[in-house]
């Protein structure tokens, strides 16, 4: 049981460049979210999805797009890469219901120079 | 956006001693408290999670309380060991989005 995988775990970016983080989930769970943890500042959340076909934004959305075209699958886009994205990435996804926990990706580390 | 802080945010101790950590959230709309660990170079780990008010969790030497009415849980460590430094991350979940302190970093010195 792999849990939840991202891919890739690390990426040097050029400013304008575009990149696509791929994250994975085989527990079926239906919600899954993109974080960027800086330092200073925790997980603040980008973008979620509360199912296949659907994406919403969280906190800092800009900059970033997303897909959820399989339930297993969420992808986030940079279509546009820019210096103050350079973060630390992760993923996650959740079963719903208050005592169901969260489960992390082991993150993707981009730096765009 | 939700206001969720965490104190203090570093801290330092001898391998033995006992410590605890806070994390303030706002109690309307409360769903549940997530408390994770987080290791360098890791991913957040699920330590604890809290659903009712007064709720007590025990984990080994790790114990966390609940109090929803006045929005703040603490986390226990007892007894302190090297292998307990990490992160502390608490996260308030309401409705279906978790908003995240910016975590209690701990060094158990030997």
């Amino acid at each position: 049981n792999a849990g939840v995988t991202q891919t890739p775990k690390f990426r040097v970016l050029k400013t304008g460049q575009s990149m696509t983080l791929l994250c994975a989930q085989d527990m079926n769970h239906e919600y899954m979210y993109w974080y960027r943890q800086d330092p200073g500042m925790g997980l603040r959340l980008i973008h979620y999805s509360v199912g296949e076909g659907t994406t919403a934004k969280g906190e800092v959305p800009d900059g970033y797009n997303v897909s959820r075209l399989k339930k297993q699958n969420f992808l986030l886009g940079l279509e546009s890469a820019a210096p103050s994205q350079t973060s630390v990435y992760f993923c996650a996804s959740w079963r719903e219901g208050a005592k169901n926990i969260q489960y992390f990706g082991a993150g993707t580390r981009l730096s765009v120079l | 956006i939700l206001n969720v802080e965490q104190s203090p945010q570093s801290l330092h101790v001898q391998e033995g001693d006992s410590t605890n950590f806070t994390c303030s959230f706002p109690s309307s709309n409360f769903y549940a408290l997530h408390w994770y660990r987080w290791e360098t170079a890791k991913s957040p780990e699920a330590l604890f999670v809290m659903t009712l008010n007064g709720d007590e969790k025990k984990k080994g030497r790790i114990s966390a309380t609940l109090n929803t009415k006045e929005g703040y849980s603490y986390l226990y460590i007892k007894g302190s060991q090297p292998e307990d430094s990490a992160t502390y991350l608490c996260a308030l979940l309401t409705g279906n989005q978790f908003y995240f302190g910016t975590g209690t970093s701990l060094t158990v010195i030997p």
